[in-house]
């Protein structure tokens, strides 16, 4: 089942902080998050798995709470560039990689 | 290393005609990932492989479509025949082992008349 993300858009202005959240209704092994900017491929930002580890970019924070099945990712002091359509890609098997089950994306435009 | 490569990066067919998407994935990786992207649906997992067997092909819509790995350097995507609702950009994705980021190639966009 597709994880659900909000809010579905956000217009910031330079500077200002973010939060994108994404759930699922399944028990989940790990949650990746990617940026995907119009007519890219998307790029990965984050892994974070059950457990408390995490793998991704060092100016990314985010969040996973296992009990809720619910990630959080934290943008802030937003630049231009962070401009794009955040993923959330969840994963409910364990150890081998899966196939990754996409959220509809949160649309984060930055205005000067 | 040159990422994962696709092609080709556009595809005009007529509904009907045969569809053939090429991948090449990230040299060393194990595993291999089709999705298809449209705005109606968004990001959709279609097929899988690891070490070149197909793991997991129920996101695949019907039997028009099929997926094959020769090798581990190569991978096709077939629909067969394409219809206009096949219309949607399709990404490769590839990753070495289990909780990794997936790398995705630049994708085909394909548009079927």
């Amino acid at each position: 089942q597709q994880p659900v993300q909000s809010p579905q858009a956000v217009i910031l202005r330079e500077g200002e902080d973010a939060v994108i959240n994404c759930s699922s209704s399944k028990a989940l092994y790990s949650v990746h998050w990617y940026r995907q900017k119009h007519g890219e491929a998307p790029v990965f930002l984050m892994i974070l798995l059950k457990g408390g580890e995490q793998k991704g970019h060092e100016k990314i924070s985010a969040s996973f709470n296992e009990k809720k099945q619910q990630s959080s990712l934290y943008l802030t002091a937003s630049q231009l560039s962070y401009s794009g359509t955040y993923f959330c890609g969840t994963e409910s098997g364990g150890g081998g990689a899966d196939g990754l089950t996409f959220g509809k994306g949160t649309h984060l435009i930055i205005q000067p | 290393d040159a990422g994962v490569i696709q092609s080709p990066r556009h595809e005009v067919t007529e509904m009907g005609q045969e569809v053939t998407l090429r991948c090449k994935p990230i040299s060393g990786h194990d595993y291999l990932f089709w999705y298809r992207q449209t705005m109606m649906r968004g990001l959709e997992l279609l097929i899988y492989f690891n070490n070149n067997v197909p793991i997991d092909d129920s996101g695949m819509p019907e039997d028009r479509f099929s997926a094959k790995m020769p090798n581990a350097s190569f991978s096709t995507l077939k629909i067969q025949p394409s219809e206009p609702r096949d219309s949607a950009v399709y990404f490769c994705a590839s990753t070495a082992g289990g909780n990794n980021e997936q790398f995705f190639g630049p994708g085909t966009r394909l548009t079927v008349l």
